[in-house]
């Protein structure tokens, strides 16, 4: 079945640490994203990919970074100059036009 | 920016039918978009309608839009405790670009 699978499920960062939440899909969507979801503030766009080699900064990239050096790939890292970090996040597909498939979001906490 | 808003809660008791309100400000807006998520869960596209239409029905659920007012809504009918969730609206903005609400928290009460 063709879908989108976010690893892990749970992240602990300790201060000063540098992690990687994975996002892989198989649907073939052009288009990825990453977002932020935090209590009682919806979603926020921290980065998307239109095509391979190529993204944009969303609302919120100060203290992310992402690549997309494959179409199925799209992995966020969470760096230390990203002050508060803990919230839930959620990765995306999508193809022009269509609506979004979303992942089952990575729980990342500062410990 | 542009912008979508939805109230923050909603309470119903089970078999009424709920109603949620959304408006958006993106005139140019192609798709609009209802998403349900579940708590710990990822979103999952519930329906959507295409600009040029009022109105979509699909079984419990039916989406109203009024372009002119930028205001979209999603009804369920005979509202079922498992319903019981977060509804978003998303707002297309360009061609890849989607913009979300805050996201209105159904309650049901049996």
């Amino acid at each position: 079945d063709g879908g989108i699978t976010q690893s892990p499920k749970y992240l602990f960062r300790k201060e000063g640490q540098n992690v990687t939440l994975s996002c892989e899909q198989n649907l073939n969507h052009d288009a990825m994203y990453w977002y932020r979801q935090d209590p009682g503030q919806g979603l926020r766009l921290i980065y998307y990919s239109q095509i391979v080699n190529d993204f944009q900064k969303g609302d919120i990239a100060e203290g992310y970074s992402v690549s997309r050096e494959k179409k199925e790939s799209f992995p966020l890292t969470v760096t230390s100059a990203q002050k508060n970090p803990t919230a839930f996040y959620l990765c995306a597909s999508s193809i022009a036009g269509d609506g979004y498939t979303f992942g089952s979001g990575t729980r990342l906490t500062v410990v | 920016g542009e912008d979508v808003e939805q109230s923050l809660f909603l309470s119903v008791r089970e078999g009424d039918s709920s109603v949620i309100n959304c408006t958006y400000t993106d005139s140019s807006s192609t798709y609009l978009y209802w998403y349900k998520q579940e708590p710990g869960a990822g979103l999952q596209l519930l329906t959507y309608i295409f600009s040029n239409m009022d109105m979509k029905q699909d079984q419990r659920l039916t989406v109203l839009l009024n372009k002119k007012d930028k205001h979209l809504s999603l009804r369920i009918a005979d509202t079922q405790t498992g319903d019981s969730a977060i509804y978003f609206c998303a707002a297309q903005s360009g061609t890849y670009k989607y913009i979300f609400g805050t996201g209105t928290r159904l309650k049901v009460l049996a």
